[in-house]
Protein backbone atom coordinates (compact mmCIF):
# COMPACT_ATOMS: atom_id res chain seq x y z
CA UNK A 1 0.00 0.00 0.00
CA UNK A 2 1.29 3.60 -0.85
CA UNK A 3 1.32 5.31 2.91
CA UNK A 4 0.46 9.31 2.42
CA UNK A 5 1.40 11.07 5.63
CA UNK A 6 0.57 14.27 6.31
CA UNK A 7 2.07 17.37 8.03
CA UNK A 8 1.24 19.00 10.74
CA UNK A 9 -1.58 16.74 11.85
CA UNK A 10 -3.19 20.46 13.37
CA UNK A 11 -2.58 23.71 12.38
CA UNK A 12 -3.96 27.14 14.00
CA UNK A 13 -3.42 30.12 11.48
CA UNK A 14 -5.22 33.87 11.86
CA UNK A 15 -7.57 35.03 9.31
CA UNK A 16 -6.12 36.52 6.50
CA UNK A 17 -2.92 34.73 6.73
CA UNK A 18 -1.19 31.47 4.66
CA UNK A 19 -2.12 27.85 5.75
CA UNK A 20 0.27 25.32 4.41
CA UNK A 21 -0.20 21.61 4.34
CA UNK A 22 2.49 18.93 3.55
CA UNK A 23 1.54 15.50 2.49
CA UNK A 24 4.19 12.99 1.39
CA UNK A 25 3.92 9.43 -0.24
CA UNK A 26 6.06 6.40 0.19
CA UNK A 27 6.18 5.76 -3.24
CA UNK A 28 5.80 8.46 -6.35
CA UNK A 29 2.43 9.39 -8.10
CA UNK A 30 3.80 10.43 -11.50
CA UNK A 31 2.88 8.19 -14.23
CA UNK A 32 5.66 8.94 -16.46
CA UNK A 33 3.62 8.15 -19.78
CA UNK A 34 1.51 11.34 -18.76
CA UNK A 35 3.45 13.47 -17.17
CA UNK A 36 0.46 13.56 -13.68
CA UNK A 37 0.70 13.08 -10.48
CA UNK A 38 -2.46 11.37 -9.31
CA UNK A 39 -3.03 13.36 -5.91
CA UNK A 40 -5.73 14.86 -4.85
CA UNK A 41 -7.03 17.13 -1.60
CA UNK A 42 -10.14 17.12 0.07
CA UNK A 43 -11.92 19.58 2.75
CA UNK A 44 -14.28 18.14 5.04
CA UNK A 45 -16.29 20.14 7.35
CA UNK A 46 -18.23 18.17 9.99
CA UNK A 47 -21.37 16.65 9.74
CA UNK A 48 -20.36 16.27 5.83
CA UNK A 49 -18.60 14.10 3.16
CA UNK A 50 -14.86 15.31 1.94
CA UNK A 51 -15.52 17.62 -0.97
CA UNK A 52 -12.62 17.52 -4.04
CA UNK A 53 -10.67 20.87 -3.98
CA UNK A 54 -7.74 19.82 -5.99
CA UNK A 55 -6.44 16.81 -8.50
CA UNK A 56 -3.29 16.15 -10.66
CA UNK A 57 -1.84 17.65 -7.64
CA UNK A 58 -2.66 21.52 -8.53
CA UNK A 59 -6.01 21.32 -10.77
CA UNK A 60 -8.09 23.20 -9.07
CA UNK A 61 -11.98 21.79 -9.23
CA UNK A 62 -14.65 23.79 -10.48
CA UNK A 63 -16.25 26.40 -8.09
CA UNK A 64 -13.30 25.86 -5.63
CA UNK A 65 -11.96 29.51 -5.03
CA UNK A 66 -8.44 30.63 -6.11
CA UNK A 67 -7.18 31.02 -2.81
CA UNK A 68 -6.60 27.13 -2.60
CA UNK A 69 -3.94 25.97 -4.53
CA UNK A 70 -1.85 22.72 -5.14
CA UNK A 71 1.73 22.03 -5.37
CA UNK A 72 4.42 19.38 -5.85
CA UNK A 73 5.21 16.15 -8.06
CA UNK A 74 6.41 12.53 -7.11
CA UNK A 75 6.29 11.74 -3.35
CA UNK A 76 5.91 16.03 -1.68
CA UNK A 77 2.82 17.78 -2.63
CA UNK A 78 1.59 21.10 -0.56
CA UNK A 79 -1.93 22.66 -0.24
CA UNK A 80 -1.74 26.33 0.19
CA UNK A 81 -4.64 28.77 1.37
CA UNK A 82 -3.13 31.97 0.68
CA UNK A 83 -5.35 33.93 2.49
CA UNK A 84 -7.16 31.91 5.23
CA UNK A 85 -11.21 32.83 6.14
CA UNK A 86 -13.34 31.74 8.74
CA UNK A 87 -15.39 28.93 6.49
CA UNK A 88 -12.11 26.74 5.82
CA UNK A 89 -12.45 25.61 9.28
CA UNK A 90 -12.35 21.77 8.44
CA UNK A 91 -10.11 18.86 8.05
CA UNK A 92 -7.84 18.38 5.01
CA UNK A 93 -6.90 14.82 3.04
CA UNK A 94 -4.69 14.15 0.69
CA UNK A 95 -5.52 10.97 -1.45
CA UNK A 96 -3.47 8.92 -4.11
CA UNK A 97 -5.22 7.65 -6.58
CA UNK A 98 -2.55 6.27 -8.37
CA UNK A 99 -2.35 2.29 -7.13
CA UNK A 100 -5.06 -0.07 -5.63
CA UNK A 101 -5.61 0.06 -2.95
CA UNK A 102 -6.52 3.80 -2.86
CA UNK A 103 -5.31 5.57 0.60
CA UNK A 104 -5.49 9.05 2.60
CA UNK A 105 -3.29 10.67 4.43
CA UNK A 106 -4.44 10.72 8.26
CA UNK A 107 -6.08 14.03 8.40
CA UNK A 108 -5.19 17.66 8.97
CA UNK A 109 -7.05 19.91 11.61
CA UNK A 110 -7.21 23.24 10.74
CA UNK A 111 -8.57 26.05 12.87
CA UNK A 112 -8.45 29.71 13.33
CA UNK A 113 -5.59 30.93 15.77
CA UNK B 1 -26.45 17.37 -10.90
CA UNK B 2 -25.19 13.87 -9.87
CA UNK B 3 -26.93 12.78 -6.23
CA UNK B 4 -25.47 9.63 -4.62
CA UNK B 5 -27.82 8.30 -1.92
CA UNK B 6 -26.69 5.65 0.93
CA UNK B 7 -29.67 3.69 2.53
CA UNK B 8 -29.76 0.07 4.72
CA UNK B 9 -29.90 -0.68 8.19
CA UNK B 10 -28.11 1.65 10.77
CA UNK B 11 -27.36 -1.40 13.63
CA UNK B 12 -26.02 -4.47 12.19
CA UNK B 13 -24.90 -7.60 14.92
CA UNK B 14 -21.90 -8.44 15.25
CA UNK B 15 -20.40 -11.75 12.85
CA UNK B 16 -23.77 -10.81 10.34
CA UNK B 17 -22.98 -8.83 7.18
CA UNK B 18 -23.41 -5.54 6.66
CA UNK B 19 -25.67 -4.16 3.74
CA UNK B 20 -25.98 -1.30 2.06
CA UNK B 21 -27.25 0.64 -1.31
CA UNK B 22 -26.37 3.90 -3.03
CA UNK B 23 -28.92 4.91 -5.08
CA UNK B 24 -27.39 7.57 -8.24
CA UNK B 25 -29.06 10.46 -10.14
CA UNK B 26 -28.18 12.78 -12.41
CA UNK B 27 -26.15 10.24 -14.01
CA UNK B 28 -25.74 6.82 -16.09
CA UNK B 29 -24.27 4.38 -13.85
CA UNK B 30 -23.35 2.97 -17.07
CA UNK B 31 -20.01 4.29 -17.08
CA UNK B 32 -17.54 5.87 -13.93
CA UNK B 33 -16.25 3.71 -10.93
CA UNK B 34 -19.01 2.94 -7.96
CA UNK B 35 -16.82 3.18 -4.85
CA UNK B 36 -17.35 2.41 -1.35
CA UNK B 37 -15.21 4.20 1.42
CA UNK B 38 -15.98 4.61 5.21
CA UNK B 39 -14.38 6.30 8.14
CA UNK B 40 -14.78 5.56 11.59
CA UNK B 41 -16.35 7.64 14.50
CA UNK B 42 -13.26 10.34 14.88
CA UNK B 43 -11.19 8.98 12.53
CA UNK B 44 -9.45 8.80 9.04
CA UNK B 45 -10.79 7.49 5.64
CA UNK B 46 -10.71 4.03 3.96
CA UNK B 47 -11.09 2.73 0.76
CA UNK B 48 -13.26 -0.35 0.64
CA UNK B 49 -13.93 -1.15 -3.13
CA UNK B 50 -15.39 -0.01 -6.50
CA UNK B 51 -17.44 -1.26 -8.84
CA UNK B 52 -17.43 -0.54 -12.69
CA UNK B 53 -21.03 -0.98 -14.26
CA UNK B 54 -19.89 -4.09 -16.09
CA UNK B 55 -19.48 -5.65 -13.16
CA UNK B 56 -15.73 -5.87 -12.86
CA UNK B 57 -15.23 -5.34 -9.05
CA UNK B 58 -11.87 -3.97 -7.03
CA UNK B 59 -10.96 -4.49 -3.43
CA UNK B 60 -8.43 -3.09 -0.66
CA UNK B 61 -6.88 -5.88 0.05
CA UNK B 62 -7.73 -5.65 3.94
CA UNK B 63 -11.36 -6.19 3.54
CA UNK B 64 -11.05 -8.48 0.25
CA UNK B 65 -12.33 -11.46 1.89
CA UNK B 66 -15.28 -10.08 3.64
CA UNK B 67 -16.35 -7.73 0.74
CA UNK B 68 -18.74 -7.79 -1.81
CA UNK B 69 -19.73 -5.07 -4.47
CA UNK B 70 -22.59 -5.30 -6.73
CA UNK B 71 -23.88 -3.54 -9.30
CA UNK B 72 -27.31 -3.14 -10.78
CA UNK B 73 -27.65 -1.21 -14.00
CA UNK B 74 -31.24 -1.35 -14.41
CA UNK B 75 -32.13 0.14 -11.22
CA UNK B 76 -29.21 2.56 -11.36
CA UNK B 77 -27.74 1.29 -7.59
CA UNK B 78 -24.89 -0.13 -6.58
CA UNK B 79 -24.12 -1.73 -3.00
CA UNK B 80 -22.11 -3.11 -0.35
CA UNK B 81 -21.67 -6.61 1.75
CA UNK B 82 -19.21 -6.72 4.37
CA UNK B 83 -19.79 -9.80 6.32
CA UNK B 84 -18.70 -11.49 9.70
CA UNK B 85 -18.74 -7.48 11.22
CA UNK B 86 -17.14 -6.49 14.31
CA UNK B 87 -17.19 -3.21 16.29
CA UNK B 88 -14.14 -2.35 14.59
CA UNK B 89 -16.57 -1.99 10.94
CA UNK B 90 -18.30 0.67 12.95
CA UNK B 91 -18.26 3.74 10.77
CA UNK B 92 -20.00 6.43 8.24
CA UNK B 93 -19.86 4.37 5.22
CA UNK B 94 -20.07 6.65 1.74
CA UNK B 95 -20.95 5.85 -1.57
CA UNK B 96 -18.78 7.91 -4.30
CA UNK B 97 -17.86 8.03 -7.90
CA UNK B 98 -14.42 7.76 -9.36
CA UNK B 99 -13.63 8.48 -12.85
CA UNK B 100 -10.42 8.66 -14.34
CA UNK B 101 -9.45 11.03 -11.96
CA UNK B 102 -10.60 11.13 -8.02
CA UNK B 103 -13.62 10.58 -6.47
CA UNK B 104 -15.62 13.68 -7.32
CA UNK B 105 -19.15 13.39 -6.24
CA UNK B 106 -19.79 11.54 -2.46
CA UNK B 107 -23.02 10.62 -0.91
CA UNK B 108 -23.75 11.89 2.44
CA UNK B 109 -23.20 8.94 4.42
CA UNK B 110 -24.97 6.51 6.66
CA UNK B 111 -23.48 5.88 9.80
CA UNK B 112 -23.33 2.10 10.44
CA UNK B 113 -23.25 0.98 14.39
CA UNK B 114 -21.89 -3.04 15.01
CA UNK B 115 -23.52 -3.52 18.32
CA UNK B 116 -25.26 -6.08 19.78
Amino acid sequence: DIVMTQSPDSLAVSLGERATINCKSSQSLLFRSNNKNYLAWYQQKPGQPPKLLIYWASTRESGVPDRFSGSGSGTDFTLTISSLRAEDVAVYYCHQYHSIPRTFGQGTRLEIK
Amino acid sequence: QVQLQESGPRLVKPSETLSLTCTVSGASISSYYWTWIRQPPGKGLQWIGYVFYSGSTTYNPSLKSRVTISVDTSKNHFSLKLNSVTAADTAMYYCAREGGSPVDHWGQGILVTVSS
